[in-house]
C-alpha cells in the first residue's frame, strides 16, 4: 500500500496568513494526488485534484503543487472559514490512501 | 442536482452485520463510481472499496476482504455497503462518495477524486 505522510499534523495561524501543508507519498504517484477540507461533523470537500487542478467552486486562494512523491497545499490569505482539517489522498493505485490530516487552528 | 443520501444511524452488537444504503441521483448511478470511506471518531479517513453501480463490479481494500460486500440496486439507484462480524473498532462514520475515475485490478483509471459525498452514517458497535 502507498503510505501518505502529511506535515504538520496541526498548525496555528491567523486570518490573512499564508499556510502551506505538505504531503509525501511512499512511492512515485505522478500527479495522482487530491486535497480535501473537512469541517467538524461534515463530509470532506474536494479542493484540488490531479495535484494542481482547482475544483469548480473552490476559491482561488487554494492552490496545489508537486509531483512524484512530494506535494503541497497552499492557502493564500487564510479566511475564517478555512479553519478546518485538510487531508491529502493518492489515487494512483488501490487501496486509495489518505494522509493523517492537518488541523488548521486559530 | 447531485445527491447522495445515506441511511440513518445504526447501533449494532459485536459479531452482527450492518447494511448502509446510499441513494444516488440517476445521472450519478449511470455515469459515476461509488466509493465507501469510513472515519473512526477523531481519526482520519480510510477507503474501503469501490463499486460500479450500473455493472455491479467491485474492488475492496484488502483490509476488508471477506467482511465487506458492496451491491447496487438499479431499480432504486441505491448502493449498499454491508460489513459483517462487527467489532468495536468498526465504530465510525461511513460515507459514500462518487468519482468519475475508477480503480480495478491494482490500477486506477482517470481522475479518482471524490467530488460529492453522502452526509455520512454513524455506525456504533457496542455490547
Amino acid at each position: 500500500d502507498i503510505q501518505m505522510t502529511q506535515s504538520p499534523s496541526s498548525l496555528s495561524a491567523s486570518v490573512g496568513d499564508r499556510v502551506t501543508i505538505t504531503c509525501r507519498a511512499s512511492q512515485n504517484i505522478n500527479n495522482f494526488l487530491n486535497w480535501y477540507q473537512q469541517k467538524p461533523g461534515k463530509a470532506p470537500k474536494v479542493l484540488i485534484y490531479g495535484a494542481s487542478s482547482l475544483q469548480s467552486g473552490v476559491p482561488s486562494r487554494f492552490s496545489g503543487g508537486g509531483s512524484g512523491t512530494d506535494f503541497t497545499l497552499t492557502i493564500n490569505s487564510l479566511q475564517p472559514e478555512d479553519f478546518a482539517t485538510y487531508y491529502c489522498q493518492q489515487s494512483s493505485s488501490p487501496p486509495l490512501t489518505f494522509g493523517g490530516g492537518t488541523k488548521v487552528e486559530i | 442536482q447531485v445527491q447522495l443520501v445515506q441511511s440513518g444511524a445504526e447501533v449494532k452488537k459485536p459479531g452482527a452485520s450492518v447494511k448502509v444504503s446510499c441513494k444516488v441521483s440517476a445521472d450519478t448511478f449511470t455515469n459515476y463510481y461509488i466509493h465507501w470511506v469510513r472515519q473512526a471518531p477523531g481519526q482520519g479517513l480510510e477507503w474501503m472499496g469501490i463499486i460500479n453501480p450500473s455493472g455491479g463490479t467491485t474492488t475492496y481494500a484488502q483490509k476488508y476482504q471477506g467482511r465487506v460486500t458492496m451491491t447496487s440496486d438499479t431499480s432504486t439507484s441505491t448502493v449498499y455497503m454491508e460489513l459483517s462480524s462487527l467489532r468495536s473498532e468498526d465504530t465510525a462514520e461511513y460515507y459514500c462518495a462518487r468519482s468519475l475515475g475508477y480503480c480495478s485490478g491494482g490500477h486506477c483509471y482517470g481522475t479518482v477524486h471524490f467530488d460529492h459525498w453522502g452526509q455520512g452514517t454513524l455506525v456504533t458497535v457496542s455490547s
